[in-house]
C-alpha cells in the first residue's frame, strides 16, 4: 500500500501570507493526487485534483503543482475563512490513501 | 445537484455487524462512470478509504479490512450499502458516503458524515 506523508503537521500563519503544504508518496502515483480542506465538524471539500487542476467553485489563490512522489499545496494569500486541516489523498491500483493532515491555525 | 446521505446506527456494539445505507440524488449509479465510495474518519485522526462500487458492478476494496467489509448497490433505490463484520471499539468513527470525480480518482461530492460509536 502507498504511504502519504504530509508536512508540517501543523502551520501557523497570519492572513495574507503565502502558504505551502508538501505531501510525499513512498512510491510514484504518477499525478494522482488530489487535495481536501476540511473545517471542524464538517466533511472535506476537494480543492485540486490530478495534483494541479482546479475544483470548480474554489478561489483561484489555491494552487497545487508536483508528480511522481512529491506534491505540493500552496495558498497564495490567506483568508480567514482558510483556517482548517487540510488532506492530501493519491489514488493507484483501485486503491485510495490519505495523508494524516495538516492542521493551518492563525498566528 | 448531487446529494448523499448515511443512514445506520449510531451505537454498535463489539462484535456486531454494522449496516450503513447510503441514499443518494443527482445522478444514477448505473450511468458509465460513476462511482460511489466509504470512508471513515476516526475522531481526531486522518480519513481512511473502505471501499468503492461502479456503475459495472465492480467492487473495491481497502486491503487491510477486505475481510470484513462488503459493498453493494441497489440501483432502483439510489443506495449503496455497506456492511462491516465483527466491530471493535476502533472502528469508532465517522464513516462517510463519496461520489468519486470525472477522473475516478478524486472524492468530489461527499454526504455529510454519520458518527458510529463501537461499545459494549
Amino acid at each position: 500500500d502507498i504511504q502519504m506523508t504530509q508536512s508540517p503537521s501543523t502551520l501557523s500563519a497570519s492572513v495574507g501570507d503565502r502558504v505551502t503544504i508538501t505531501c510525499r508518496a513512498s512510491q510514484s502515483i504518477s499525478s494522482w493526487l488530489a487535495w481536501y480542506q476540511q473545517r471542524p465538524g464538517k466533511a472535506p471539500k476537494l480543492l485540486i485534483y490530478k495534483a494541479s487542476s482546479l475544483e470548480s467553485g474554489v478561489p483561484s489563490r489555491f494552487s497545487g503543482s508536483g508528480s511522481g512522489t512529491e506534491f505540493t499545496l500552496t495558498i497564495s494569500s490567506l483568508q480567514p475563512d482558510d483556517f482548517a486541516t487540510y488532506y492530501c489523498q493519491q489514488f493507484n491500483s483501485y486503491s485510495y490513501s490519505f495523508g494524516q493532515g495538516t492542521k493551518l491555525e492563525i498566528k | 445537484q448531487v446529494t448523499l446521505k448515511e443512514s445506520g446506527p449510531a451505537l454498535v456494539k463489539p462484535t456486531q455487524t454494522l449496516t450503513l445505507t447510503c441514499t443518494f440524488s443527482g445522478f444514477s449509479l448505473s450511468t458509465s462512470g460513476v462511482r460511489v465510495n466509504w470512508i471513515r474518519q476516526p475522531p481526531g485522526k486522518a480519513l481512511e478509504w473502505l471501499a468503492r462500487i461502479d456503475w459495472d458492478g465492480d467492487k473495491f476494496y481497502t486491503t487491510s479490512l477486505k475481510t470484513r467489509l462488503s459493498i453493494s448497490k441497489d440501483t432502483s433505490k439510489n443506495q449503496v450499502v455497506l456492511t462491516m463484520t465483527n466491530m471493535d471499539p476502533v472502528d469508532t468513527a465517522t464513516y462517510y458516503c463519496v461520489r468519486t470525480g470525472v477522473t475516478g480518482t478524486e472524492f468530489y461530492s461527499w454526504g455529510q458524515g454519520t458518527l458510529v460509536t463501537v461499545s459494549s
